[in-house]
């Protein structure tokens, strides 16, 4: 099972915005609006942010927001804050029932 | 507020067998889907398994078809994986996680235990 392509790293400065995408195929990220992301902190487990395509869980902030077009979803951090510096997942559901996670960006706030 | 616990990890020599599990309190566990994610060291998400919220439903991923179970028992608010013929390549940290949609155990993982850790090797 492949992974989903991110890329390695992105960085931006303080306030800025940053998108990080997320591309699959019609099987997986295409296909079907289940899509989510991931924030983790080293040492620290996972914390989704977004589900369903783009969906934000409670007390997630809205300044995080993402997006679908194609086999690519994306996600956005507007008004980056030192705190967000951490590694992003996204994970998708495929087709045969299986879910698969992207490789991980590690976002750098400058 | 709804925790998640696992334990079971440690030391295995390659093709042994190990069970984890995973405690779940703070919600009514048999209506959500459950999954196991495991990060090997310095390495990405892998997602390992689901269960449905009443078990009727349970996808692997490739690398642990065959040698992993994964099982709930809803009476004891508790998951399961049974992991068997161990390698190296399974050495991870294994977290839980909850689905956030009931029932539908695909649509995101809201809240993770904290991990634990195997390690197999001679």
């Amino acid at each position: 099972q492949s992974a989903l392509t991110q890329p390695a790293s992105v960085s931006g400065s303080p306030g800025q915005s940053i998108t990080i995408s997320c591309t699959g195929t019609s099987s997986d990220v295409g296909g079907f609006d289940y899509v989510s992301w991931y924030q983790q902190h080293p040492g620290k487990a996972p914390k989704l942010m977004i589900y369903e395509v783009t969906n934000r869980p409670s007390g997630v902030p809205d300044r995080f927001s993402a997006s679908k077009s194609g086999n690519t979803a994306s996600l956005t951090i507007s008004g980056l804050q030192a705190e967000d510096e951490a590694d992003y997942y996204c994970s998708s559901y495929r087709s045969s029932t299986t879910l698969v996670f992207g490789g991980g960006t590690k976002l750098t706030v400058l | 507020q709804v925790q998640l616990v696992e334990s079971g990890g440690g030391v295995v020599q390659p093709g042994r067998s190990l069970r984890l599990s995973c405690a779940v309190s703070g919600l009514t566990f048999s209506n959500y889907g459950i999954h196991w994610v495991r990060q090997a060291p310095g390495k990405g998400l892998e997602w390992v398994a689901a269960i449905s919220y009443d078990g009727s439903n349970k996808p692997y991923a490739d690398s642990v078809k065959g040698r992993f179970t994964i099982s709930r028992d809803n009476s004891k608010n508790t998951l399961y994986l049974q992991m068997n013929s161990l390698r190296p390549e399974d050495t991870a940290v294994y977290y839980c996680a909850k689905s956030i949609v009931p029932t539908h155990y695909y649509c995101g993982m809201d809240v993770w235990g904290q991990g634990t850790t195997v390690t197999v090797s001679s």
